[in-house]
């Protein structure tokens, strides 16, 4: 079975500064990450995805995420952290076994910019 | 992508009734689900929506309790039965045109059990 773990139940950083969300995962065969954001009173929202290909994959609203298969990791970073991006993020994995399962998601992580 | 609709968005029921949530996606689409996020927890998988049978339930979750349909590739609809205080969340619909592609989410229906 798959599983995600986020280490950190929230992140603080001042506005202007680089972020990193973290998450690493376990499946067998092989792995498809997503990471999504929820912000209050919203439903989820995709930023981007790694399924196949380059290890860094850009996503929406100037995120990125690194692919590390032998760290089993796909953190979710930013150059510039703005205030705006203040939210939930959740990294989900989807199993490489095939067949029609849905996402397995981490437990999320409070992301807080300060001004 | 997809845009994904869910009715109602919020509701506030009594203990022992049911409520039946409705997910409709803007296009055709592959495969659907329902997921459920108690309050301050992540999302868990209840069962994919399977078109023309019955869904596939994940482990904790039985078709008594969570019956679904899926009648064509754009509609789908979650009941949550004989409801109890545990079984106020939200409960999130998603679609998406493949495995491996992206998976969309409607904006979720907040039940409030009481």
């Amino acid at each position: 079975a798959q599983s995600v773990a986020q280490p950190e139940d929230q992140v603080n950083v001042a506005e202007g500064n680089p972020l990193t969300v973290k998450c690493t995962y376990s499946v067998s065969g092989n792995p498809y990450l997503f990471w999504y954001v929820q912000y209050p009173n919203r439903g989820l929202q995709f930023l981007l995805k790694y399924i196949t290909g380059d290890n860094l994959v850009k996503g929406s609203y100037g995120f990125e995420a690194e692919f590390n298969k032998s760290q089993t990791s796909f953190h979710l970073k930013k150059p510039s952290a703005l205030v705006s991006d203040s939210a939930l993020y959740f990294c989900a994995v989807l199993s490489g076994g095939g067949g029609a399962d849905g996402l397995t998601f981490g437990k999320g992580t409070h992301l807080i910019i300060q001004p | 992508s997809a845009v994904i609709s869910q009715k109602p968005s919020r509701d506030i029921c009594q203990r022992g009734t049911s409520l039946t949530i409705q997910c409709q996606v803007d296009s055709q689409v592959t495969m659907m689900f329902w997921y459920r996020q108690q309050p301050g927890q992540s999302l868990t998988l209840i069962a994919t929506a399977n078109q023309g049978s019955e869904a596939t339930y994940e482990s904790g979750f039985v078709i008594d309790k969570f019956p679904i349909s899926r009648p064509n590739l754009t509609f789908s609809t979650l009941t949550v039965s004989n409801m109890s205080p545990e079984d106020s969340s939200i409960y999130l619909c998603s679609a998406t045109g493949g495995w491996k592609d992206t998976q969309y989410f409607g904006p979720g229906t907040r039940l409030t059990v009481l």
